[in-house]
């Protein structure tokens, strides 16, 4: 069983629409990641969340320590947020950080 | 700040041939790491340092691959010798203090094609 958990996979939605990212996480881990990699290949780190929620722009994380369960969520989405999100945990093993990746979410947002 | 820095950004290459990517962090950053990412299995981590000190290397996936960092301003991975199926965009990121408490920062990546 992976230790984090995505989901959708793929979500294709309309400019406008309000977008919903989940992922679930297993015990141990202290925080979550909420990385974006756009189709030329970058990866951009959006939030890191140990608790709460953060806001930057239209994108809002959440994250909820009892349920291990975070969200990302995009407001007024546009065809630029098109990409792939993923979410990462961080986890201490033997003495040694880890960080745990999602199998990621492929967002398309059509004009 | 330039970020963290990556080179070469693509490498075609013949298998048994030796492979060295470099990386650069962001200056001051006390935490590098090594991934790669596949279709298959997605990002997975190779090895990281904490102040040039190689903290946990569990994900190198064989004694082909080598990772170094002479000092706090440049680490190599070097792969000798090279085999199709590591073919693999390479990140390297970096890091103040530790991804539990702190936001990465990643590299462009290093596509390499190993034919």
């Amino acid at each position: 069983k992976n230790e984090v958990e995505q989901s959708p996979q793929n979500l294709t939605a309309q400019e406008g629409e309000f977008i919903t990212i989940n992922c679930s996480y297993s015990v141990g881990i202290s925080a979550l990641h909420w990385l974006q990699q756009h189709p030329g290949g970058g990866i951009v780190s959006l939030f890191m969340l140990s608790s709460g929620k953060k806001k930057h722009g239209r994108l809002i994380a959440t994250i909820n320590i009892q349920e291990k369960h975070s969200s990302l969520h995009i407001t007024a989405s546009h065809p630029r947020d098109s990409a792939v999100y993923i979410c990462a945990g961080s986890l201490i093993i033997q003495g040694a950080q880890k960080l745990v990746f999602g199998q990621g979410t492929r967002l398309t947002i059509n004009p | 700040d330039a970020g963290v820095i990556q080179s070469p950004r693509h490498e075609v290459t013949e298998m048994g041939q030796e492979v060295t990517l470099r990386c650069k962090p962001i200056s001051g950053h006390d935490y590098l790491f090594w991934y790669r990412q596949t279709m298959m299995r997605g990002l997975e981590l190779l090895i990281y340092f904490n102040n040039n000190v190689p903290i946990d290397d569990s994900g190198m996936p064989e004694d082909r691959f080598s990772a170094k960092m002479p000092n706090a301003s440049f680490s190599t991975l070097k792969i000798q010798p090279s085999e199709p199926r590591d073919s693999a965009v390479y990140f390297c990121a970096s890091s103040l203090g530790y991804s539990g408490a702190n936001v990465l920062t990643f590299g462009a990546g290093s596509r390499l094609t190993v034919l």
